[in-house]
């Protein structure tokens, strides 16, 4: 599978606890995006990168949440206290970066669950 | 920052018929449109999308229009077939930094 891909798919956390989710993007696509979808909503922007950079976040994503792309690869979104209200479901998006060409492609998503 | 609405919330069509889903932005900046189908548990993927300097794309069964006077834009779906049967998102977003501002989607249901 050639698409981007995120691990875990699922994830159960216990509220105050710290959580890790990974991404890793169509391998030649330059720009990352983290999203958050509750249900029955559309996916929200949390923050994205080009490259190894983080270009912009989200007012949404709170001093709790923490994005890297070290080697402008694979990037992770931590976590910490996770509270209920964090229960969502985190989506990774990854595009290239040219011009005319914005489409940006999913992965399928972790779920987490805060009890 | 970009607002997106989107309606009908849900929408139930008779196979075969047509499904229009209209969305509305705010932000006369953006200049990106895609649609992205949603299955039960499945990762929303692309299946159109139309860029502003353009008012109609057509793939197929599925066609988009858009109008940037009004700030709105619709997905067009003829010969619907239950396969279609799926929540449909638009977005908009700028092609410098291609964040997208997603609708809160429709469910679309193709009645066998």
């Amino acid at each position: 599978d050639t698409g981007v891909s995120q691990d875990p798919r699922h994830k159960i956390t216990k509220r105050g606890q710290n959580v890790t989710f990974r991404c890793d993007p169509i391998s030649e696509h330059n720009r990352l995006y983290w999203y958050r979808q509750t249900l029955g909503q559309g996916p929200e922007f949390l923050t994205y990168f080009q490259n190894e950079a983080q270009l912009e976040k989200s007012r949404l994503l709170s001093d709790r949440f923490s994005a890297e792309r070290p080697k402008g690869s694979f990037s992770t979104l931590e976590i910490q206290r996770t509270e209920q209200g964090d229960s969502a479901m985190y989506l990774c998006a990854s595009s290239l970066s040219r011009q005319g060409a914005t489409e940006a492609f999913f992965g399928q998503g972790t779920r987490l669950t805060v009890v | 920052g970009e607002n997106v609405e989107q309606h009908p919330s849900t929408l139930s069509v008779q196979e075969g018929d047509s499904a229009v889903i209209k969305c509305t932005y705010s932000d006369s900046a953006s200049n990106y449109f895609p649609w992205y189908k949603q299955e039960l548990g499945k990762r929303p993927q692309l299946i159109i999308d139309i860029r502003s300097n353009v008012g109609e794309k057509k793939d197929q069964r599925i066609a988009v229009t858009l109008n940037k006077t009004a700030k709105h834009f619709s997905l067009h779906i003829t010969e619907t077939q239950p396969e279609d049967s799926a929540v449909y998102f638009c977005a908009a977003g700028g092609v410098g930094n291609n964040r997208l501002a997603f609708g809160k989607g429709n469910q679309v249901v193709v009645i066998p």
